[in-house]
């Protein structure tokens, strides 16, 4: 069974730009939920998606953003990059709210920003 | 607000040591707590977990026990491996979820051959 899939895995952008990244759950999986890890904050929630309604949100500006699809897979932006935004951010997919459920991490989308 | 306190490393050990990784919290109501570990390039991977008070989560060896009275979730090894190697974060959930997963900063993990 695959598991959670994001992408890209790697990408390079400048302040001021935005960006978007994809994550796929698993299959079945209906919540998707976002986290960014950096070096000093450590990894911090940033929302979660289930049947395509924002359930939970983070401490994070209106910067950041996303969507769920009817197939569960989900979207993340960010618009107006900082250089703070550079992190990874790890998407995790549950079977239900994730509040009620293990989740599944997948391995990440790595962000630099210049 | 809730929090997870760990020590950050590296903890250094020699393979067959015995580990701990201490972990304390700080959450109102009876939250779940969980251990993830992350290895080089890699996203979280579940460990163990415990949803009440004296649960023993249990996996590949490791073990943590759940203590309300000393608000505490440390992870045990009886002796570790090369393999073992990684990044540990302890995590908690709050009675509601809504606000995703707690982490704490993570245990960088070194086990010498």
């Amino acid at each position: 069974k695959a598991g959670v899939t994001q992408t890209p895995r790697y990408l390079i952008k400048t302040r001021g730009q935005q960006v978007t990244l994809s994550c796929s759950p698993i299959s079945g999986h209906r919540s998707v939920s976002w986290y960014q890890q950096t070096p000093g904050q450590g990894l911090q929630f940033l929302f979660e998606y289930f049947s395509e309604t924002q359930r939970n949100k983070g401490n994070f500006p209106g910067r950041f953003s996303g969507r769920q699809f009817s197939n569960s897979r989900s979207e993340m932006n960010v618009s107006t990059l900082e250089l703070g935004d550079s992190a990874l951010y790890l998407c995790a997919s549950s079977p239900d709210r994730a509040g009620a459920n293990v989740l599944t991490f997948g391995a990440g989308s790595r962000l630099t920003v210049l | 607000g809730d929090s997870v306190t760990q020590m950050e490393g590296p903890v250094t050990l020699s393979e067959e040591a015995f580990l701990t990784i201490n972990c304390t919290y700080t959450a109102t109501g009876y939250p779940s707590l969980f251990w993830y570990v992350q290895y080089p390039g890699e996203g979280l991977q579940l460990l163990l977990k415990a949803t009440k008070a004296d649960d023993k989560g249990s996996n590949k060896g490791f073990e943590a026990t759940y203590r309300k009275e000393t608000t505490s979730f440390h992870l045990e090894k009886g002796s570790v491996q090369v393999s073992d190697s990684a990044v540990y974060f302890c995590a908690l959930r709050a009675g509601g979820g809504a606000d995703g997963l707690t982490f704490g900063k993570g245990t960088h993990l070194i086990i010498q051959p």
